[in-house]
């Protein structure tokens, strides 16, 4: 089992570029998860998506960030025009339901710098 | 709604014991612990259930008090390989699919 993968590792984009984080979830997991992580802080969260569906985005910023889960590929997770702000680890985690005593898990993280 | 937990930081001897907490104001279904060192991803330890229970795994384990909507992770007999960020996250249940954690508690384990 391969776990949950994500690509890439770094990401360097310069001020107003677009940010593509991609995750593809553990095998038989239909459940996506999106935390955000400053340095030295918490995991926030951001976006959960089932296939093809978003269940909760509360935690998105509500201009330029989106995010997808389509029917074939991995989950998306899309940053337009980077602002410095933006740079941080995003980390995506998969699950089987939560509320049948199933936990998260993560992803290695895509480290995002702006320059 | 964001645990509240405590301590911010500790720092350890090997061999020592450390106790690390999370209260919620709200109801929860389920507490989920996790572990991350530096640099890495948080790596899963244990979830604990309403019901109130109480889970070991190794020299860690957890408990969950339903009634106070509280949880403390219990670190016994502390190993370098301990150290790491621990983070709790706290499942609400209902509407609310996914996990809300804690700000974190930097566990620093010396020689």
């Amino acid at each position: 089992n391969a776990g949950v993968m994500q690509n890439p590792r770094h990401l360097v984009r310069r001020r107003g570029q677009e940010a593509r984080l991609r995750c593809s979830p553990m095998k038989g997991h239909s459940h996506v998860y999106w935390y955000r992580q400053l340095p030295e802080e918490g995991l926030k969260f951001m976006v959960y998506l089932q296939k093809e569906n978003i269940i909760d985005e509360s935690g998105m910023p509500k201009e330029r960030f989106s995010a997808e889960f389509p029917k074939e590929g991995p989950s998306i997770l899309r940053i337009q025009q980077v602002v410095r702000g933006d740079s941080a680890a995003y980390f995506c985690a998969s699950s089987l339901r939560l509320d049948r005593g199933y936990g998260y898990t993560f992803g290695s993280g895509t480290r995002l710098t702006v320059v | 709604q964001q645990p509240v937990q405590s301590p911010q930081a500790v720092i350890l001897r090997e061999g020592e014991d450390a106790v690390i907490n999370c209260s919620s104001s709200k109801a929860l279904y389920s507490v989920h612990w996790y572990r991350q060192k530096h640099g890495e991803a948080p790596v899963f330890l244990m979830i604990l259930l309403k019901g109130g229970e109480q889970k070991g795994h190794e020299k860690i384990s957890a408990s969950f008090n339903e009634k106070k909507q509280q949880s403390s992770l219990y670190l016994t007999a502390s190993q370098l390989s301990y150290s790491g960020t621990y983070f709790c996250g706290f499942h609400y249940g209902g509407s609310q699919g996914n996990l809300i954690f804690g700000k974190g508690t930097k566990l620093s384990v010396k020689p």
